[in-house]
């Protein structure tokens, strides 16, 4: 069974930006989607988009385009997520979650602390 | 943009049935599917496609949507039942929309 391996916690500086990494651990994204979500403090789930590694195809919802790039590298099973222009809103645990039918496996979650 | 709205908590005695919903403009006309979350832990999918159970989901998790709101049933509901859960439906405008989250207290 395949899981997902995201990178470490981050302290980031308001204005600069933050690059999460998701890796496929036992098995590889095949033609899945890989989507992000995150979740501020105490509060709910927000997805912000979505990347299918075996097409090249990426996507974000309209409250962060602009802002975040997702790009994704075949050659060793990784997804990456890249938010831009971070401000202390954007402090949240940003999950990477495979696709199929619905969320099925989730990564266990990488915090990014927005602060000066 | 498409919303989908919960209520904010529901409680339960352990061992009777919680129905969790979650509304949204037309929801049964799209899939809906609920994740459970506890304290410090990544969500997990408890039921995809309105009813349809992840291998490893306990039976007494069942699910069901219909005109514009979706129910989550626990039945025999257990004290490991507690957490958040999340309905999430897909939008063609909005993509990936989640509810605004209910908690649920086993006591």
């Amino acid at each position: 069974q395949v899981q997902l391996v995201q990178s470490g916690a981050e302290v980031k500086k308001p204005g600069s930006s933050v690059k999460v990494a998701c890796k496929a651990s036992g098995g590889t994204f095949n033609n899945h989607a890989i989507n992000w979500v995150r979740q501020g403090p105490g509060q709910g789930l927000e997805w912000m988009g979505t990347a299918i590694p075996a097409y090249g195809i990426a996507n974000s919802a309209p409250k962060f385009q602009g802002r975040v790039t997702i790009t994704a590298d075949k050659s060793t099973s990784t997804v990456y997520m890249e938010l831009s222009g971070l401000r202390s809103e954007d402090t949240a645990t940003y999950y990477c979650a495979r696709e199929f039918d619905a969320l099925d496996i989730w990564g266990q979650g990488t915090l990014v602390i927005v602060s000066s | 943009s498409y919303e989908l709205t919960q209520p904010p908590s529901v409680s339960v005695s352990p061992g009777q049935t919680a129905n969790i919903t979650c509304s949204g403009d037309k929801l049964g006309d799209k899939y809906a599917c609920w994740y459970h979350q506890k304290p410090g832990q990544s969500p997990v999918l408890v039921i995809y496609k309105d009813d349809k159970r992840p291998s490893g989901i306990p039976e007494r998790f069942s699910g069901s949507n219909s005109g514009n709101t979706a129910t989550l049933t626990i039945s025999g509901t257990q004290v490991i039942d507690e957490g958040d859960y999340y309905c999430q439906a897909w939008d063609s405008s909005s993509f990936y929309v989640f509810g605004t989250g209910t908690t649920v207290t086993v006591l």
